[in-house]
């Protein structure tokens, strides 16, 4: 059972267009909420995260909104690039008792933006 | 600063064959994790480390062994290798104490199981 539900599983968008890639969790022990972008034949690396404690983060054209009630949280690229063709995974963690963070994945969006 | 490394980068196994997976890290960090990625699975935790000579279970451990006997490197074995352990692996590390705990990953290891 996957705590961190992703959607959609792929995603076409024009050069320019925005991206949008949305996630749900339902464990409210979740504090922290990090989105991992992965280029074929690399691993994950981190994009941009965000706390609960806010509703919105933003990093350039990359935007994190987060409604905390809906237990709701989605990635939005403005003005996508080719570049930005990659796969994007929503995660969600919290610091267990012995103070590791457990992480969660979601189950990717395979994005392709066309020039 | 290589970051994490992992060794080899394919692999193909017959069923029933073992096979020891390498990661190193350059970081000096006190966390290491095993993954798995398969197609609409996302990333699942086989096992984790959270220092030199410590191991625990992740979500999937079933089917494989790890050992942490240096800081540096966390080795994921296969005893007997089976076609559902076909995958992406991934290895990652990160430091302890930071408010975030950013795990970095190694690019991966896919392993076919025939």
């Amino acid at each position: 059972q996957q705590q961190v539900k992703q959607s959609p599983q792929s995603l076409i968008v024009q050069k320019g267009g925005i991206s949008i890639i949305n996630c749900a969790y339902e464990n409210t022990a979740f504090d922290y909420f990090p989105w991992y972008q992965q280029f074929p034949g690399k691993g994950p690396a981190l994009l941009i995260a965000i706390r609960p404690d806010v509703s919105e983060k933003k990093e350039g054209r990359f935007t994190i909104s987060f409604n905390k009630s809906a237990k709701q949280f989605s990635l939005h690229i403005m003005d996508s690039q080719p570049g930005d063709s990659a796969t994007y995974f929503c995660a969600a963690s919290f610091r267990t008792y012995t103070g590791r963070r457990a992480l969660t994945f979601g189950s990717g969006t395979r994005l392709q933006v066309q020039p | 600063n290589a970051g994490v490394t992992q060794t080899p980068k394919f692999r193909v196994l017959k069923t029933g064959q073992s096979m020891t997976l390498l990661c190193a890290q350059d970081m000096n960090h006190e966390y290491m994790y095993w993954y798995r990625q398969d197609p609409g699975m996302g990333l699942r935790l086989i096992h984790y480390s959270v220092g030199e000579g410590t191991t625990a279970k992740g979500e999937v451990p079933d089917g494989y062994n790890v050992s942490r006997l240096k800081k540096q490197n966390f080795l994921l074995g296969l005893e007997s290798a089976a076609p559902s352990q076909t995958s992406v692996y991934f290895c990652a590390s990160s430091n302890l104490g930071t408010s975030t705990d950013t795990q970095y990953f190694g690019p991966g290891t896919r392993l076919t199981v025939l």
